[in-house]
């Protein structure tokens, strides 16, 4: 079955820089793939997902980035703000039987640092 | 993800006790899951259901159980046989299965 590294576990930057985190999964038929934010005690929220059959996406100061190949894909926050502190998800989707299972990471803990 | 609730928000259970987590949505979606999260890690999938009346068996099934008798609900009772409950429930739904999943905003169990 599909499994989903997750790194760095802890992620510490100070204000106004970027942060990187890298996942990488194991089903070469994965074509989902979600970033899942999660604050403390409260429920994960989804903040951008990318599909196989792109290999960029941006929303504002989130970008995902997909490669294929390599079978990896990482999310990418500018400017960052003391409120991106939370933990960060990412999940791989494949299809299984008609069913499309998310297998998540373990999860990266950002501080960003004012 | 506002249209999913979960109840309650804390729940304590006995040695020996079921207790049932309740999930209700009114986003009209097909498919709805339970994951389990344990402190440090990623979310488990217990059990997940395509459609009203039917569910499977996710990665850690034992202990607990499901029933989709209605679409809007998705409830799992945890059993006696799980020996190790304690942790945070998440309840979510989707479209249909290959589309965006949205969270509940969990059930914290605790076993006293």
């Amino acid at each position: 079955g599909e499994n989903v590294e997750q790194h760095p576990s802890t992620l510490s930057v100070q204000e106004g820089d970027s942060a990187v985190i890298k996942c990488t999964y194991s089903d070469s038929a994965s074509n989902y793939f979600p970033w899942y934010k999660q604050e403390l005690g409260k429920r994960p929220q989804l903040i951008i997902d990318i599909r196989s059959n792109v290999g960029e996406k941006k929303d504002q100061r989130i970008a995902v980035t997909l490669n294929k190949t390599a079978k990896h894909f990482s999310l990418h926050i500018t400017e960052t703000q003391p409120e991106d502190s939370a933990v960060y998800f990412c999940a791989a989707s494949s299809p299984n039987t008609g069913f499309q299972k998310l297998v998540f990471g373990t999860g990266t803990r950002l501080l960003v640092s004012p | 993800d506002g249209g999913i609730t979960q109840s309650p928000k804390y729940l304590f259970r006995k040695e020996g006790q079921n207790v049932t987590l309740s999930c209700e949505q009114n986003l009209n979606h097909d498919a709805m899951y339970w994951y389990r999260q344990d402190p440090g890690q990623g979310l488990r999938l217990i059990y997940y259901s395509q459609i009203v009346n039917d569910f499977q068996k996710g990665d850690i099934a034992e202990g607990y159980s499901v029933s989709r008798e209605k679409k809007e609900s998705f409830p799992l009772t945890v059993t006696s046989a799980q020996k190790n409950p304690t942790a945070f429930y998440l309840c979510a739904s989707s479209i249909v299965s290959w589309e965006t999943q949205y969270f509940g905003p969990g059930t914290r169990l605790l076993v006293l």
